[in-house]
């Protein structure tokens, strides 16, 4: 089924390890972007993409990396991770990100940094 | 103050009730959207709107862009509703349209 597919599902790192969270969409959606869901909060957002070889930060990109390389691919790199990370990281995606179309958003990876 | 407010933050009714969640925000918008996220934790989209009405199936949202308002309806709730519905709103910033999200209304349907 067409869609965003993230992985893994479930992660745990130790503090100070780098690991790089999946993200693939195959509807051809030109904008993508991560963000992270923590108790008490709503989602926000660590960065994003208008299109490939484009990518921005957003409200939280400290301790990130991003790239992409092709429309389908928009890996969300953790260069050393802290117990801060833990959290649940969503990807999504949209045709243009803009209001002419919806989002589609990934399953999520429950990330425990320890 | 967060940018976008949804009340109640919890919700409790019976299957069969009506059930009404509301959104507020305080900045200019570009759309707003409606996302169930389930235990478990996938996030679907059930609507976005820019003006007016939606309607699917038991499910209606609205919006008034001029009182910052939005609400989601479910008619004759059912337990498979319970789940949390995020409220987020595409933001314009420098070019570029970003949501912004509501921290989630958490609805509980007992049989």
């Amino acid at each position: 089924n067409a869609g965003v597919t993230q992985t893994p599902k479930f992660q745990v790192l130790k503090t100070g390890q780098s690991m790089t969270l999946q993200c693939a969409q195959d509807m051809n959606h030109e904008y993508m972007s991560w963000y992270r869901q923590d108790p008490g909060m709503g989602l926000r957002l660590i960065h994003y993409s208008v299109g490939a070889g484009i990518t921005d930060q957003g409200e939280v990109p400290n301790g990130y990396n991003v790239s992409r390389s092709t429309t389908e691919d928009f890996p969300l790199r953790l260069l050393s991770a802290a117990p801060s990370q833990t959290s649940v990281y969503f990807c999504a995606s949209s045709r243009t990100g803009g209001s002419d179309y919806g989002y589609t958003f990934g399953s999520g990876t429950r990330l425990t940094v320890v | 103050k967060n940018e976008v407010e949804q009340s109640p933050q919890n919700l409790t009714a019976q299957e069969g009730e009506f059930i009404t969640i509301n959104c507020s925000y305080s900045v200019g918008i570009s759309a707003l959207h409606w996302l169930q996220q389930h235990p478990g934790g996938g996030i679907v989209s059930l609507f976005m709107l820019s003006s007016g009405k939606k309607k699917h199936g038991r499910l209606i949202a609205t919006i008034n862009i001029q009182e910052k308002h939005s609400s989601l309806h479910i008619t004759a709730s059912h337990p498979r509703d319970s789940a949390v519905y995020i409220c987020a709103v595409l933001v314009k910033d420098f070019g570029n349209e970003k949501l912004t999200f509501g921290t989630g209304t958490r609805l509980t349907i007992i049989p």
